[in-house]
């Protein structure tokens, strides 16, 4: 999956709790992505990153923040989980002179 | 607001078929448009892209797509469907008149089941 690697795989855990996720890529590329799937709706745009420390909101960003120190990191936290938030999260990664996306394997998580 | 509608839920083919998933698309500026595929469990895959130029493009595994702007269509197609083929299709539109393009907002998705 074009050096992108989503950590966890899965994850389960407890109404209010706060989640981290992680994504990580190889081939330096200037954005990258956090997207939920969810059925009926396909996949839609959390935050994304246009650099370090450089982030803006996507359609569905309540409940969530980022945070991308260093090029290849960009992490996703929900500072409280919510049910709501069960997802399968996607992170991806662009270019600049890229017209297209390049997706990690997911995180499934389930908040109980 | 850019937005993409894929109206079939699931599309069912025999193989050896031609098949056609259907995409619409608003957008505000000049379109970019692609398709992916998702297999189980597996990450989105790039199929193919329309910037400019040909209508008609063609991209990976056979498929093929047609870019209508007085319909604001770009339907996916493939003469000759395989089994293998069966999957999760999204279409994608990328608003170069938005945010500076940089936000990619998909359709539903679209399972094509083909039939041996």
């Amino acid at each position: 999956d074009a050096g992108i690697t989503q950590s966890p795989r899965h994850k389960v855990t407890e109404t209010g709790t706060p989640v981290t996720l992680r994504c990580h890529q190889t081939e330096n590329h200037r954005y990258m992505y956090w997207y939920r799937q969810d059925p009926g709706h396909g996949l839609r745009l959390i935050h994304y990153s246009y650099g370090v420390k450089d982030t803006d909101k996507g359609e569905v960003s309540d409940g969530y923040s980022v945070s991308r120190s260093k090029t290849e990191d960009f992490l996703l936290t929900l500072e409280s989980a919510t049910s709501s938030q069960t997802s399968v999260y996607f992170c991806a990664i662009r270019g600049l002179m890229e017209e297209k996306l390049f997706f990690g394997s997911g995180t499934q998580l389930s908040v109980l | 607001a850019q937005s993409v509608a894929q109206p079939e839920d699931q599309v069912n083919v025999a193989e050896g078929n031609p098949l056609t998933v259907k995409c619409t698309y608003s957008v505000s500026g000049n379109p970019y448009l692609f398709w992916y595929v998702q297999y189980p469990n597996r990450g989105l895959q790039f199929l193919l892209k329309y910037i400019t130029g040909d209508n008609l493009v063609k991209g990976s595994y056979g498929f093929e797509a047609e870019f209508n702007k007085s319909q604001t269509s770009f339907h996916l197609k493939k003469p000759s469907a395989l089994v293998s083929d069966s999957a999760l299709y999204f279409c994608a539109v990328r608003d170069m008149g938005d945010n500076y393009g940089q936000n990619f907002v998909f359709g539903p998705g679209t399972r094509l089941s083909v039939l041996p």
